[in-house]
């Protein structure tokens, strides 16, 4: 069964430094999502591509947090510079253009 | 007031009983609903799509009704590989390309 891959699946890090992780959807899928999810909390969407284009980051801090996926295949999400707020799981989905999103595992972030 | 609504749990059910709950959403326009299942740091995995009919999937029954603006999910014959945290996830309209609004989730834990 096709998954979506993440990496790290950990990382800590100290505040003030810069830390990206990589995501790979299941092969076709046009559309990627980008969610962060607090503990105790949903999953909440930071940004979304449709293939290498951003359909929808209203809910990225633009002024830390960068996306990108370049070739409409796998992307990347930066934060620069992490704060102890940034500590969550950070979740990578693919779908088939509005389909059923599909999560991969996770990269759970701590800042210290 | 939050978009999608769940009671926290936790809801403890000895194994083989029947576990029910619900999940409130705002937005009176929302087109699809779905449930999705978490277990403890893992990713979300989705359990089924609830339909305006109402629809079942094995021992798990959903439930939509629009006029209360509500979903639900009723387990039985619980196992104890349910426990597990559901989310209530709600895409608001057919024009928001597969943004999905989720609940925080009710903790289910069966017992022996």
């Amino acid at each position: 069964e096709a998954e979506v891959a993440q990496s790290p699946r950990y990382k800590i890090t100290e505040k003030s430094q810069a830390v990206a992780f990589w995501c790979d959807p299941i092969s076709g899928h046009a559309t990627l999502y980008w969610y962060r999810q607090i503990l105790g909390q949903g999953p909440e969407l930071l940004v979304q591509f449709q293939d290498e284009s951003v359909v929808d980051d209203s809910q990225l801090p633009k002024d830390r947090f960068s996306a990108e996926r370049l070739k409409g295949v796998d992307s990347t999400l930066k934060i620069q510079p992490a704060e102890l707020g940034d500590s969550a799981m950070y979740l990578c989905a693919s779908s088939l253009s509005k389909g059923t999103q599909y999560f991969g595992p996770g990269t759970r972030l701590l800042v210290l | 007031r939050k978009e999608v609504e769940q009671d926290p749990g936790p809801f403890n059910v000895p194994e083989g009983a029947t576990v029910a709950f619900n999940c409130t959403y705002s937005n009176s326009a929302s087109q699809s609903f779905f449930w999705y299942r978490q277990d403890c740091r893992k990713e979300p995995k989705l359990l089924m799509s609830v339909y305006s009919s109402g629809n079942e999937d094995g021992r798990f029954t959903a439930q939509l009704n629009r006029a209360s603006q509500y979903i639900s999910l009723l387990i039985r014959d619980s196992k104890l590989s349910d426990s597990a945290t559901y989310l209530c996830v709600v895409n608001p309209t057919t024009d928001s390309w597969g943004k999905l609004q989720f609940g925080a989730g009710t903790q289910v834990v069966v017992t022996p």
